[in-house]
């Protein structure tokens, strides 16, 4: 079966220093790979999507960027990080919607992210 | 600009009666509509989802309608259980060059009274 990880699962860190989250799935070959964070009041935002190896878009001017080294492997860093930066992150799975699937995504655990 | 608009934050509704979440969305792109179901500091799970070309669907007690002409849907729970309180998020789905993205409304907080 398939299973997401995400971790940390809790980071606090200073304003101007470095992130990197990383998120791994297993059981699953070539999924697509996603970033969402969710901030109070808004929701789950997309941050980032890949479809493949080395492939990234990006929804969202920000802050962040994310990079795909492995086939099953997404990180999301940050140079120096803002205030604004804090929210629940959270990584995500899917395969493209065909035949009986649904093209849900997956969800790992979450990261909670606080800058001060 | 958002596309898919849940706009009550919040609902409270008595254990045993019927719970409905509403959704609206801008884009007529979007092919397929999902639901999701979060509980806090947890990542959200899949509950139920409808495609375009139909206008319900049905898994147990919960039940998605869609109305495309007034680009609406809701999730009814029925019967409502306190168990079921959470944040229910709406998706829409559009397929871009061979990537399906969702995107979420901010979720309805819905509370179940025992």
């Amino acid at each position: 079966s398939q299973t997401i990880h995400q971790w940390p699962a809790t980071l606090v860190q200073p304003v101007g220093s470095p992130l990197s989250l990383e998120c791994t799935v297993e059981g699953t070959s070539n999924p697509n790979l996603y970033w969402y964070r969710q901030a109070a009041g808004r929701g789950l935002q997309l941050l980032f999507y890949s479809v493949g190896i080395g492939q990234i878009s990006s929804e969202v001017p920000q802050n962040l960027s994310a990079s795909r080294p492995q086939d099953r492997q997404f990180i999301l860093s940050s140079k120096k990080l803002l205030l604004s930066d804090s929210g629940f992150y959270l990584c995500a799975w899917s395969v493209l919607r065909s035949g009986g699937n649904t093209g849900e995504l997956f969800f790992g655990e979450g990261s909670r992210l606080t800058v001060l | 600009d958002q596309q898919v608009k849940q706009n009550s934050p919040s609902l409270s509704v008595q254990e045993g009666r019927i719970s409905i979440l509403n959704c609206d969305y801008t884009n007529s792109m979007f092919d397929y509509f999902l639901w999701y179901k979060k509980y806090p500091a947890e990542g959200p799970t899949f509950l139920i989802s409808i495609s375009s070309i139909k206008d319900k669907n049905e898994d147990g007690r919960f039940t998605v309608f869609l109305n495309k002409s007034a680009k609406h849907l809701s999730l009814h729970i029925v019967p409502s259980q306190p168990g079921d309180s959470a944040v229910y998020f709406c998706a829409a789905s559009e397929t871009q060059g061979g990537s399906e993205k969702l995107v979420f409304g901010k979720g309805t907080k819905l509370t179940v009274n025992p």
